[in-house]
């Protein structure tokens, strides 16, 4: 079965840090795009960061130079590493697979809720 | 960043019935290969997001026939040929040509 297991999150204080995992299983993270999507309660989907097959990486702007995604080919897994959190992060964050170019995201992971709180 | 706009934001529907959703970007969403990077996504309540709609029009894997997409340039609807309770939850349109990716403010589909 196809599918993006999540670990990670919780509670961390401001200014801490926090590290969510995406396993895959069922297919080979290689060949896509993936990408991490959060989600404030209450409120829209607002995308955070991908990395392409070869290792490349984006950003959205709020997060730029305080997180940091990789992927583990070996492990089938990717991560987000989140330093300098602010009350701001607090999110569920989900874990989505894309086709390359980004787009089509047809798996996702169950998502993770962040809080960020002292 | 492009602005992802959706109308309504709030969407009653009655069950057999048909509905329609806009989403509009401050840019066209063309790219040089052809393809309007304009995907669809449904988020039931609860919830992780589902794709529905990639490409502007391409229906995704397992999804029902009664969701179409369309549109071109700047302007794109979701259509329900005739609306199933268990599509309540709230509908997103997404723009891929570019990073930052970004979201529609979604509309919540609601049965009268």
């Amino acid at each position: 079965e196809v599918q993006l297991v999540q670990r990670g999150g919780g509670l961390v204080q401001p200014g801490g840090s926090l590290r969510l995992s995406c396993a895959a299983s069922g297919f080979i993270l290689d060949y896509y795009w993936m990408q991490w999507v959060r989600q404030a309660p209450g409120k829209g989907l607002v995308w955070v960061s991908r990395i392409d097959n070869e290792g490349r990486t984006k950003y959205a702007d709020s997060v730029k130079g305080r997180f940091t995604i990789s992927r583990d080919n070996a492990k089938n897994t990717f991560y987000l590493q989140m330093y300098s959190l602010r009350a701001e992060d607090a999110a569920v964050y989900y874990c989505a697979r894309g086709a390359p170019g980004s787009y089509k995201f047809d798996q996702w992971g169950q998502g993770t809720l962040v809080t960020v709180s002292s | 960043d492009i602005v992802m706009t959706q109308s309504p934001l709030s969407l009653p529907v009655t069950p057999g019935e048909p509905a329609s959703i806009s989403c509009r970007s401050s840019q066209s969403l063309l790219h040089s290969n052809g393809n309007h990077y304009l995907d669809w996504y449904l988020q039931k309540p609860g919830q992780s997001p589902q794709l529905l709609i990639y490409l502007g029009s391409n229906r995704a894997s397992g999804v029902p026939d009664r969701f179409s997409g369309s549109g071109s340039g700047t302007d794109f609807t979701l259509k329900i040929s005739r609306v199933e309770s268990e599509d309540v939850g709230v509908f997103y349109c997404m723009q891929a040509l570019e990073t930052p990716l970004t979201f529609g403010g979604g509309t919540r589909v609601a049965i009268k």
